[in-house]
């Protein structure tokens, strides 16, 4: 069955140390790998993704990506954590099963505080 | 939040009310979804629609219904029948079904 999880509810972090917020899939195909940052009391705002070619994806607001098809892993990163970087933190996979429809497929979130 | 639009940003409903939570879109996308989010469930699917006059069950479509008229709006009402409907309801929308979506601000919906 094609999901994505990811194993922290919560991600503490100093302003100025490099964070990372972590994700694992499993689809039956290529995978195509999105991340999204949520605001309080806000919609999902695209962070970026990952469909084919360099395993290192750069994205909105100086987050990068890091595609490891062999950990089945998609983890993101960032060098330097502000405090404006805490919301909670999604990431996403195609559902190119069979009845999938290509739909994405949500994980539960994982909430990022940084601390001054 | 781009090119999408929600409303009303808060809504409350008597318990046996249906209410219709408004979506829009300017982004010439020909898909369209909603979803519900609860505390620590992450987004749940409820419906989606990858073109004009069509339209498909996600993950928890019970008590919910939705049209898709026009390219443009995808309302979804909450019926009576949804016996647990508070939550933060979103939209969203993208190019193709499995292209990247694009959200709303969200509606946030309490039954009193």
């Amino acid at each position: 069955a094609q999901s994505v999880a990811q194993p922290e509810d919560q991600v503490n972090v100093a302003e100025g140390n490099p964070l990372t917020v972590k994700c694992t899939y499993s689809v039956s195909g290529n995978p195509y790998l999105f991340w999204y940052v949520q605001y309080p009391n806000r919609g999902l705002q695209f962070l970026l993704k990952y469909i084919t070619g360099d395993n290192l994806v750069k994205g909105s607001y100086g987050f990068e990506a890091e595609f490891n098809k062999s950990q089945t892993s998609f983890h993101l990163k960032k060098p330097s954590a502000l405090v404006s970087d805490s919301a909670l933190y999604f990431c996403a996979v195609r559902d190119d099963s069979p009845g999938g429809y290509n739909k994405l497929i949500f994980g539960a979130g994982t909430r990022l505080a940084v601390h001054p | 939040d781009g090119g999408i639009t929600q409303s009303p940003k808060y809504l409350f409903r008597k318990e046996g009310q249906n209410v219709t939570l408004s979506c829009e879109q300017n982004l010439n996308h020909d898909a369209m979804y909603w979803y519900r989010q609860d505390p620590g469930q992450g987004l749940r699917l409820i419906y989606y629609s990858q073109i004009v006059n069509d339209f498909q069950k996600g993950d928890i479509a019970e008590g919910y219904s939705v049209s898709r008229e026009k390219k443009e709006s995808f309302p979804l009402t909450v019926t009576s029948a949804q016996k647990n409907p508070t939550a933060f309801y979103l939209c969203a929308s993208s190019r193709d079904v499995g292209d990247t979506q694009y959200f709303g601000p969200g509606t946030r919906l309490t039954v009193l």
